[in-house]
């Protein structure tokens, strides 16, 4: 059974870096067919893709945050990570990793979730 | 990145069906089969009920069935039962962001 498990800061200062990290175990990142996405939900909001990344490397971003998102993998650690820059109190959300089927287009394992929150 | 479009709430009694629509275009809903729908309990992540339309994951109830018609596609729930009462997103893949993914806004069933 594939799990995911995001870590990182839960506390940030506007204009900081936000850097969160998905754990992946149960199966290996570099598995073909699938992609490995960061999605956020603000408080009482809906949700929201942040963006993307294939095993090859290729990364797809939300264009509303592309000048701000990084996307990485970390292929000896099964690991994938997200860093968003220049955050304000709109980045407050819990932000999920989660596995995409790219045969099919859709997310079949979420991490549980980690609240991020940006004070000014 | 424009969301597909789903009315904002939903409700019905125990035992009735209920149905909620996801709205897009000809670059997203219209244009593929790659609709998804997941649902979401307060403080939990999203879960997937239906994927490319009209397709169950294995231990999703057959109560939950997904359907197209032209720009709308439909997750209709029979036999409505408390535990459905959550929050209910569609995605489906686009042409019309780099991003090729899509959220609806999001609906919530309100069970009577």
């Amino acid at each position: 059974q594939l799990q995911l498990q995001e870590s990182g800061s839960g506390l940030l200062m506007s204009s900081q870096t936000l850097s969160l990290t998905c754990s992946v175990s149960g199966g290996s990142i570099t598995s073909g067919g699938y992609s490995w996405s960061w999605i956020r939900q603000p408080p009482g909001k809906g949700l929201e893709w942040i963006g993307f990344i294939y095993q090859s490397g290729n990364t797809y971003y939300n264009p509303s945050l592309k000048s701000r998102v990084t996307i990485s993998l970390d292929r000896s650690k099964n690991q994938f990570s997200l860093k968003l820059s220049s955050v304000t109190a709109a980045d407050t959300a819990v932000y999920y990793c989660a596995r995409g089927d790219g045969s099919s287009w859709l997310i079949d394992y979420w991490g549980q979730g980690t609240l991020v929150t940006v004070s000014s | 990145q424009s969301a597909l479009t789903q009315p904002a709430s939903v409700s019905g009694s125990p035992g009735q069906s209920i149905t909620i629509s996801c709205t897009g275009t000809s670059s997203d809903v219209g244009g593929y089969n790659y609709v998804s729908w997941y649902q979401q309990h307060p403080g939990k992540a999203p879960k997937v009920m239906i994927y490319e339309v009209s397709n169950r994951p294995s231990g999703v109830s057959n109560r939950f069935s997904g359907s197209k018609s032209g720009n709308t596609a439909s997750l209709t729930i029979s036999g409505l039962q408390a535990e459905d009462e959550a929050y209910y997103y569609c995605t489906s893949y686009t042409t019309s962001s780099t991003l090729n993914w899509v959220f609806g806004g999001g609906t919530k069933l309100t069970v009577l």
